[in-house]
C-alpha cells in the first residue's frame, strides 16, 4: 500500500520558536495533502488542504499566518508552526491523496508528529 | 462540514465477541464511508470502506453495514481479539467539487479483554 512518512516523529521546543514538520508520499505522487491536528482523546480536526503548486485552503478558525503550509512538489508538503506556544502542543497528522485518480481513491495517513511546546 | 455522529464513545468486549460501532450522517451528498483504526501515538490506518450503492462489505473479520435510507452505517468486528484494542473512527467524504475532505466521527475506544 501507499506509504506516507512524517518527520520528525516528535519534537520538543521552547515557546516562541518555529517548528517545521515534513510530510512525504514515498511511493506515489500526491495531488492533495491534508493536515490534521488531534488533541488527546479527541478526533482528527482538519486544519488545511494543500494542492501542489497552489496556496493552501485553511479551515475556519485556523490561523494561516501561524500554520504555514507549503506543497512545493507532488511528494512533499510542510507545515511550519510559527512562534509556537504551549497551546499548540498537539499531535499533527498529514494525509495524502494520490494524483491522477478520480472517484474513490483513498487518503493515506502519515504516522503523526507529536509537538510539545514548553 | 456536516457532522458525523459516532457511538458508543467507548466499548469493552470479551475476546471472541462481536464489537459493533455505529455512525450516522446528515449530508446525503456523502459518497464514501471509510473506517479507520488508530493505535496510541500512531496515525490512523484505513480498515475498510464502503460506497453508498452497497449495503454491506466484508473483509476478513470486519464488516460494514450501510443503511442509506436511515443514513447510518456500522462496523462489526467478529471474533474480537485483544490486538483489536484501539480507537476506531468512522468518516464520510463528499467528492464533489474535487474536495475529497473527510469528516470524522468522534471516535470509539475499543478494549478487548481476554
Amino acid at each position: 500500500g501507499a506509504v506516507v512518512s512524517q518527520h520528525p516523529s516528535r519534537v520538543i521546543c521552547k515557546s516562541g520558536t518555529s517548528v517545521k514538520i515534513e510530510c512525504r508520499s514515498l511511493d506515489f505522487q500526491a495531488t492533495t495533502m491534508f493536515w490534521y491536528r488531534q488533541f488527546p482523546k479527541q478526533s482528527l480536526m482538519l486544519m488545511a488542504t494543500s494542492n501542489e503548486g497552489s496556496k493552501a485552503t485553511y479551515e475556519q478558525g485556523v490561523e494561516k499566518d501561524k500554520f504555514l503550509i507549503n506543497h512545493a512538489s507532488l511528494t512533499l508538503s510542510t507545515l511550519t508552526v510559527t512562534s509556537a506556544h504551549p497551546e499548540d502542543s498537539s499531535f499533527y497528522i498529514c494525509s495524502a491523496r494520490e494524483a491522477g485518480l478520480a472517484g474513490y481513491n483513498e487518503q493515506f495517513f502519515g504516522p503523526g508528529t507529536r509537538l510539545t511546546v514548553l | 462540514q456536516q457532522q458525523v455522529k459516532q457511538s458508543p464513545q467507548s466499548l469493552i468486549v470479551q475476546k471472541g465477541g462481536i464489537s459493533i460501532i455505529n455512525c450516522a450522517y446528515e449530508n446525503t451528498a456523502f459518497d464514501y464511508f471509510p473506517w479507520y483504526q488508530q493505535f496510541p501515538g500512531k496515525g490512523p490506518a484505513l480498515l475498510i470502506a464502503i460506497r453508498p450503492d452497497v449495503s454491506e462489505k466484508k473483509e476478513g473479520r470486519f464488516t460494514i453495514s450501510f443503511n442509506k435510507s436511515a443514513k447510518q452505517f456500522s462496523l462489526h468486528i467478529m471474533d474480537s481479539q485483544p490486538g483489536d484494542s484501539a480507537t476506531y473512527f468512522c468518516a464520510a467524504r463528499w467528492s464533489g467539487a474535487g474536495s475529497y475532505q473527510l469528516t470524522f466521527g468522534k471516535g470509539t475506544k475499543l478494549s478487548v479483554i481476554p
